[in-house]
């Protein structure tokens, strides 16, 4: 059964830095590509940033590109989501997600519990 | 970006009811197109996928058509467990959008 973990949540001032991590588990992590999705409060779901199975193709919303960074490490089956210059409108649970498979061009089917980012003063 | 139309935005429904709830994509998205169901504290939940597809291990009162750029999404008979937001998302091009969700409530 494949299993998505996500930790490194937290409380971040204005301007701060955070990095998510995303642990998978029962499956073969190269072959697929994985994605960030967030829920701010009361709000509905949003597309963060999608990094494909090769790691050699990356992409962001317009809402943080330039300040986040996705990446993923093969050798211990983990996608990281790297924020800085955090804003107050970046608060939110962070979900990841896997796709159905290694490009961009299908569905998330698997999804962790989400961590929660809150960025305030 | 593609813009996805979901209605309505909430709906109030009884136990065996029929529901039916609707997304309009502003472009051709051929049927890549799926379906979520979201539950407070929980992690996002595929129902359909390629339009019409039921997930594995889904249960059959969950459906979905698609018509052009117009996609349905049905529950046969409403169940307690089926209190939930659904939402609609587009895969065919980046970035990935979502409709705006639709809080169904018993």
């Amino acid at each position: 059964e494949v299993e998505l973990v996500e930790s490194g949540g937290g409380l971040a001032q204005p301007g701060g830095s955070l990095r998510l991590s995303c642990g998978a588990s029962g499956l073969t992590f190269s072959n697929y590509a994985m994605s960030w999705v967030r829920q701010a409060p009361g709000k509905g779901l949003d597309w963060v940033s999608l990094i494909s199975g090769s790691g050699g193709s990356t992409n962001y919303a317009d809402s943080v590109k330039g300040r986040f960074t996705i990446s993923r490490d093969t050798s211990t089956n983990t996608v990281y989501l790297q924020m800085s210059s955090l804003r107050g409108e970046d608060t939110a649970i962070y979900y990841c997600a896997k796709h159905r498979g290694a490009a961009s061009g299908d569905y998330m089917d698997v999804w962790g519990n989400g961590t929660t980012v809150t960025v305030s003063s | 970006d593609i813009q996805m139309t979901q209605s309505p935005s909430s709906l109030s429904a009884s136990v065996g009811d029929r529901v039916t709830i609707t997304c309009q994509a502003s472009h051709d998205i051929s049927n890549y197109l799926t379906w979520y169901q979201k539950k407070p504290g929980k992690a996002p939940k595929v129902l359909i996928y390629d339009a019409s597809n039921l997930e594995t291990g889904v249960p059959s009162r969950f459906s979905g058509t698609a018509s052009g750029t117009y996609f349905t999404f049905t529950i046969s008979s409403l169940q307690p467990d089926d209190l939930a937001t659904y939402y609609c998302q587009q895969y065919a091009e980046l970035p990935p959008t979502f409709g705006g969700g639709t809080k169904v409530e018993i």
